[in-house]
């Protein structure tokens, strides 16, 4: 069966440092891989989308890398901040009818 | 402001009750999803809506129904059916219009349900 797994529940760091998420797939062939961003209580947000043919993708501090081979996605943030504390849910799509499965998210806390 | 916005953010429910969880979007999105979110898992699909006055299950759609009479609107009521109903849910909706969108999903705040 399709399986997706975001390695850590949770994930501490020391501010300034770099946060590296990491989400597995098993079984999907997926076209794209998503990255969301959920603060408690509230609804995700999206941050980066990548496609199977795209090896790294950037936005300001963030960066996803997305290795078809290995059948996983890397999430960096550089230069973290306690701002940056949130879970992250990486989601893949994989097939039709437009829908998006999601890992169950890993929650990161920088500590200043 | 666009977005999508989800009513009530807190909703208490007695036993065999049901329930409607709105979702309204002003996005002008086609597409329209509801995830049900329980602690420590991720997001699961109960129903999506590619267009208006069609909607299909996805893999948690027992004990719930939608409906689609309006592009803005996909209702979500929970039955008493529903075994295990307290959870945290969430609506979305995406462009499917918009090229190269493919699956950006934009998320309301969420209405948190409680049995009681």
């Amino acid at each position: 069966s399709q399986k997706i797994e975001q390695n850590s529940e949770a994930l501490n760091i020391q501010e300034g440092k770099t946060a590296t998420l990491t989400c597995n797939y098993t079984n999907y062939s997926p076209a794209y891989l998503q990255w969301y961003r959920q603060d408690p209580g509230r609804g995700p947000v999206f941050l980066l989308l990548i496609r199977e043919n795209e090896k790294e993708k950037r936005k300001e501090r963030l960066k996803v890398t997305f290795d078809t081979t290995l059948k996983q996605s890397l999430f960096h943030i550089t230069a973290s901040q306690p701002a940056d504390s949130a879970t992250y849910l990486c989601a893949l799509y994989g097939g039709s009818n437009y829908k998006l499965t999601f890992g169950k998210g890993t929650l990161l806390t920088v500590n200043p | 402001d666009g977005g999508i916005t989800q009513s009530p953010k807190y909703l208490f429910r007695k036993e065999g009750q049901n329930v409607t969880l709105s979702c309204e979007q002003n996005l002008n999105h086609d597409a329209m999803y509801w995830y049900r979110q329980d602690p420590g898992q991720g997001l699961r699909l109960i129903y999506y809506s590619q267009i208006v006055n069609d909607f299909q299950k996805g893999d948690i759609a027992e004990g719930y129904s939608v409906s689609r009479e309006k592009k803005e609107s996909f209702p979500l009521t929970v039955t008493s059916a529903q075994k295990n109903p307290t959870a945290f849910y969430l609506c979305a909706s995406r462009d499917s219009k918009r090229p190269g969108s493919y699956n950006e999903q934009f998320f309301g705040p969420g209405t948190r349900l409680t049995v009681l």
